[in-house]
C-alpha cells in the first residue's frame, strides 16, 4: 500500500517567507511525527498527534513553529518567518501502533 | 534525559565481509530501541526493533542486533556485507509518552561498502 507522502520533497525559500510542509500518513494510522533533521545529525523529535490532538509539542524551537493536523488524517507543519537555521530536511511520520513509526521521504528545506 | 550513542561516524568494509555497527543508550529503563537505515533520497526504513524477550532480533535485509542491558548496548549486526548495504545507519530509542512514541535517534554512522 501507499506508504507515508510529504510535500514539497524540496522547498527554497527566502529569509523572512513563512512555509508550509504538508505530511499524508499511512491510511488508517493513529499518530503522526514530525521531526527534524540537520546535516550530519539524526532526527530531533519536534511535535507528535494522536488523531487531531497534539499530544506533545516539546521539541517545536520556539513560537515560528506550528503544527496541526485538524481532521486526523493529514497534518501541516508551518514555520514562520523563516531564519537560515530553518534550513533542514524535515520529515514526518506514522504508526498505527504507538510503537514502530514509518517515515516519509522528507522535505528539504532551504532558506536563503 | 535519554541519549544514544553511536561512536563510529564512518565505517568501511570490503564485500562480503562481516558487519557490525555499535549503538549504546542512556535511558532510565528497558527502552524500545531500533535501527534504521537511510538511502540517499529516501526516508528511513525501519530494519529492526527490540521491545522485550529475546535478546536477539532478527530484521530485513539479513540484519540483526542484540540487546545488552548490562552494556546499554544494541549493536547491528550482519554476516556478509552486500554493496547495497551502503547507507547511512541510525540507533533509536523510544520514550514512551502520552501514549506515543518519542524517538531519539543517534548521530548515525555511514557505512560504505568496498567492492
Amino acid at each position: 500500500g501507499a506508504g507515508v507522502s510529504q510535500s514539497p520533497r524540496y522547498k527554497v525559500t527566502k529569509r523572512g517567507q513563512d512555509v508550509a510542509l504538508r505530511c499524508d500518513p499511512i491510511s488508517g494510522h493513529v499518530s503522526l511525527y514530525w521531526y527534524r533533521q540537520a546535516l550530519g545529525q539524526g532526527p530531533e523529535f519536534l511535535t507528535y498527534f494522536n488523531y487531531e490532538a497534539q499530544q506533545d509539542k516539546s521539541g517545536l524551537p520556539n513560537d515560528r513553529f506550528s503544527a496541526e493536523r485538524p481532521e486526523g488524517s493529514i497534518s501541516t507543519l508551518t514555520i514562520q518567518r523563516t531564519e537560515q537555521r530553518d534550513s533542514a530536511m524535515y520529515r514526518c511520520a506514522s504508526s498505527s501502533s504507538g510503537y514502530e513509526q514509518y517515515f516519509g521521504p522528507g522535505t528539504r528545506l532551504t532558506v536563503t | 534525559a535519554q541519549s544514544v550513542t553511536q561512536p563510529d561516524i564512518h565505517i568501511t568494509v570490503s564485500e562480503g565481509a562481516s558487519l557490525e555497527l555499535r549503538c549504546n543508550y542512556s535511558y532510565g529503563a528497558t527502552p524500545y530501541l531500533f535501527w534504521y537505515v537511510q538511502s540517499p533520497g529516501q526516508g528511513l526504513q525501519l530494519l529492526l526493533k527490540y521491545f522485550s524477550g529475546d535478546t536477539l532480533v532478527q530484521g530485513i535485509k539479513g540484519f540483526e542486533a542484540e540487546f545488552k542491558r548490562s552494556q546499554s548496548s544494541f549493536n547491528l549486526r550482519k554476516p556478509s556485507v552486500h554493496w547495497s548495504d551502503a547507507a547511512e545507519y541510525f540507533c533509536a530509542v523510544a520514550l514512551l509518552t502520552g501514549g506515543g512514541n518519542k524517538l531519539t535517534f543517534g548521530t548515525g554512522t555511514q557505512l560504505k561498502v568496498e567492492l
